[in-house]
């Protein structure tokens, strides 16, 4: 099956820092890629994804783009925000494609500090 | 628009007890998916269910079981409680386990065994 591997936190930003969060798999194809947040207390959201190669995911103005050559989807914001502080996954469907059951990153906790 | 819908969201048992948690998918999705989140995890697919039959297995231990009835609701029995089992426990659904839809989820039933 696909495995992800996800840069582990925590991390710790003031406001309007650049956020990187590193993440790579490993998969037979081309699967479609995620990410989820979760906000302290609730469920996981899906943040943006990615169905083929060179796509570029983006949403709430965080950016990850689907690299085949280097098997990353690292997860970027230009300028971070205290509401931003939140647990993120990396995902993609354990059998490839993009659909079915998700394997999910180790989750990286982002803290925002004013 | 309708969410996915959990039920309890907060559950205390004793270990050795019986518990069932609810999940009421998205209206028209016939796809269910569980998954388990330990404290500081990442989320670990348990199984799901297509237009009422099981789909995927995933970790799920023989003390569990779950169904997906003829309304599309989910329930995940779990019996003989262990204190390992205290964890958050996900349903996601999604229209079809094909044709790249993404996978909407729930907030989450909290299960506590002491």
């Amino acid at each position: 099956g696909n495995s992800v591997t996800q840069m582990e936190g925590p991390v710790t930003l003031s406001e309007e820092a650049f956020l990187t969060i590193n993440c790579t798999y490993t998969a037979t194809g081309y699967p479609s890629l995620f990410w989820y947040v979760q906000y302290p207390g609730e469920g996981l959201q899906l943040l943006l994804k990615a169905t083929k190669a060179d796509d570029k995911g983006s949403n709430k103005g965080f950016e990850a783009t689907y690299r085949k050559e280097t098997t990353s989807f690292h997860l970027e914001k230009g300028s971070v925000q205290v509401s931003d502080s939140a647990v993120y996954f990396c995902a993609l469907p354990i059998y490839g494609g993009s659909q079915g059951n998700l394997i999910f990153g180790k989750g990286t906790k982002l803290s925002v500090k004013p | 628009a309708a969410g996915v819908i959990q039920s309890p969201r907060h559950l205390i048992k004793e270990k050795r007890e019986t518990a069932t948690l609810k999940c009421y998918p998205i209206p028209r999705h016939d796809t269910v998916y569980w998954y388990q989140q330990g404290p500081g995890q990442d989320p670990q697919f348990l199984i799901s269910f297509y237009e009422k039959m099981q789909s995927d297995k995933g970790s799920i231990p023989d003390r569990f079981s779950a169904q997906q009835f003829s309304d599309y609701h989910s329930e995940l029995n779990m019996s003989s409680l262990e204190l390992g089992d205290s964890a958050l426990y996900f349903c996601a659904s999604s229209p079809s386990p094909t044709g790249g839809f993404e996978q909407f989820f729930g907030p989450g039933t909290r299960l506590t065994v002491l």
